[in-house]
């Protein structure tokens, strides 16, 4: 059974900082890994599609990272900023299983 | 620029009381993906299709039934409804294992 935990569960940080997430995956046997982004009340925003083959994606001050071999995928946000607040989460496999998500918050 | 639209978008039922939920997306994505949220819990797959015709289960699929009559949509239905249910229902679709995902904005259910 795949199973994907997110680290840490909840961060705060003060605007400015390089921020680091983590997502960790059971099965080697992923396809890809997609983060996403949900504010509060809302429905989830794709950020990043790392496929298999790849070993990392960029937009903008996000870059996404995969490593197949360790089970592992890092989400790292450059220069944070208050409108960077919400919970992160990442889904990997064929069924699109999910973590339990990041809950960010960076202030001012 | 539709993309992935749930129906209804907030609902509130009597236990045992039964009812629907309409995912449609416009993108012809072959998959599709019902999804319940719980707080704490995250986002939790209750049943998933890989194309018209067919569904398959997910981690909680259990009180729940699911159809894909038409390639564009798939829907979630509650026969008896209960408490446990209560849970914010999302819905997702791609192309197929290797694409980006897009999800509709939710169902607020609430089982009294």
């Amino acid at each position: 059974k795949q199973e994907v935990t997110q680290i840490p569960a909840a961060l705060s940080v003060p605007e400015g900082e390089n921020l680091v997430l983590n997502c960790s995956f059971t099965d080697s046997a992923i396809y890809n890994l997609q983060w996403f982004r949900q504010d509060p009340g809302k429905g989830l925003t794709s950020l990043l599609l790392i496929q298999s083959s790849q070993r990392e994606q960029t937009s903008g001050r996000l870059n996404a990272s995969l490593d197949k071999s360790s089970g592992r995928s890092t989400l790292y946000i450059a220069a944070s900023q208050p409108g960077d607040s919400a919970t992160y989460l990442c889904a990997g496999t064929d069924k699109l299983i999910f973590g339990t998500g990041t809950r960010l918050q960076v202030f001012p | 620029n539709a993309g992935v639209t749930q129906t209804p978008k907030f609902r509130v039922l009597k236990t045992g009381q039964s009812m629907t939920l309409l995912c449609a997306q416009d993108m012809n994505h072959e998959y599709m993906y019902w999804y319940r949220q719980d707080p704490g819990m995250g986002l939790r797959l209750i049943h998933y299709s890989v194309g018209e015709g067919t569904t398959a289960k997910g981690e909680v699929p259990d009180g729940y039934n699911v159809s894909r009559l038409k390639k564009q949509n798939f829907l979630l239905g509650l026969e008896s409804a209960a408490p446990s249910q209560t849970s914010v229902y999302f819905c997702a679709s791609r192309t197929g294992q290797i694409t980006e995902a897009f999800f509709g904005q939710g169902t607020r259910l609430t089982v009294v």
